[in-house]
């Protein structure tokens, strides 16, 4: 599976979107991009995930750019509760193997 | 939504006991199931692939008859942890998906923070 470049923290006022980059310049086509969240002491949650085409639910939006090179998580109005590690992980969807490797993810802060 | 419940949430006890740890799929099956391991200020390490009906998969570096794998049903897995030392004390993580369709998404439980003394 290809690896994934996040930078190790970020700051987001509370109220603001928070945008969070994630690099795969070497996904392969049929890799998918996903995104998980760690609020500490507890289970990664399941964010979103993509594979070539923007996608939303109640929770983020996902921007993978053309090339599919990149990708940004977007959380629209962060809140409080939104303070977590995120980790942004391509897979090869095929069948029930493709396990998920982690990175270091991105250290979200969401400030008053 | 998916739901997969770890059991239990928290173990101590005394080095040289074998701690088992059950991973459940609560509203779907699983032929597959993964068992991840994170120690403190860490990312998760994946140390095996649980799958149902045959030997789990172990990652490089683990030991499998350290950390026993049973995957008997489509909704349960279990570790054991045999022999625990206090350098086993972690929080382990499993996670299953849903196998109906390939790209579901894999989904973790809450954990369970064992701690040998």
């Amino acid at each position: 599976d290809a690896k994934t470049t996040q930078p190790p923290s970020m700051d987001c006022a509370e109220g603001r979107a928070a945008n969070l980059p994630c690099n795969h310049s070497t996904i392969s086509g049929n890799e998918y991009v996903y995104w998980y969240r760690q609020i500490h002491s507890q289970g990664p949650q399941y964010i979103i995930h993509g594979l070539k085409n923007n996608e939303t639910n109640e929770m983020a939006s996902l921007i993978i750019t053309e090339d599919r090179k990149s990708s940004t998580l977007i959380l629209p109005h962060a809140t409080l509760r939104d303070t977590a590690v995120y980790y942004c992980i391509v897979r090869v969807a095929t069948g029930n193997t493709g396990k998920l490797i982690f990175g270091q993810g991105t250290t979200l802060q969401v400030k008053p | 939504g998916a739901v997969v419940s770890q059991h239990p949430s928290r173990v101590i006890c005394k080095s040289g006991t074998s701690v088992k740890i059950e991973c459940r799929s609560l509203d779907f099956q699983a032929t597959t199931m993964f068992w991840y391991r994170q120690f403190p200020k860490q990312s998760l390490m994946l140390m095996a692939t649980s799958n149902e009906g045959s030997k789990a998969t172990y990652e490089q570096g683990v030991e499998k008859d350290k950390f026993l794998i049973n995957h008997a049903s489509l909704t349960l897995s279990t570790l054991t942890v045999t022999s625990a030392h206090p350098e086993d004390s972690s929080f382990y993580i499993c996670s299953a998906r849903d196998q109906r369709g390939s790209n579901q998404p894999q989904h973790f439980g809450d954990g369970t923070r064992l701690s040998i003394l």
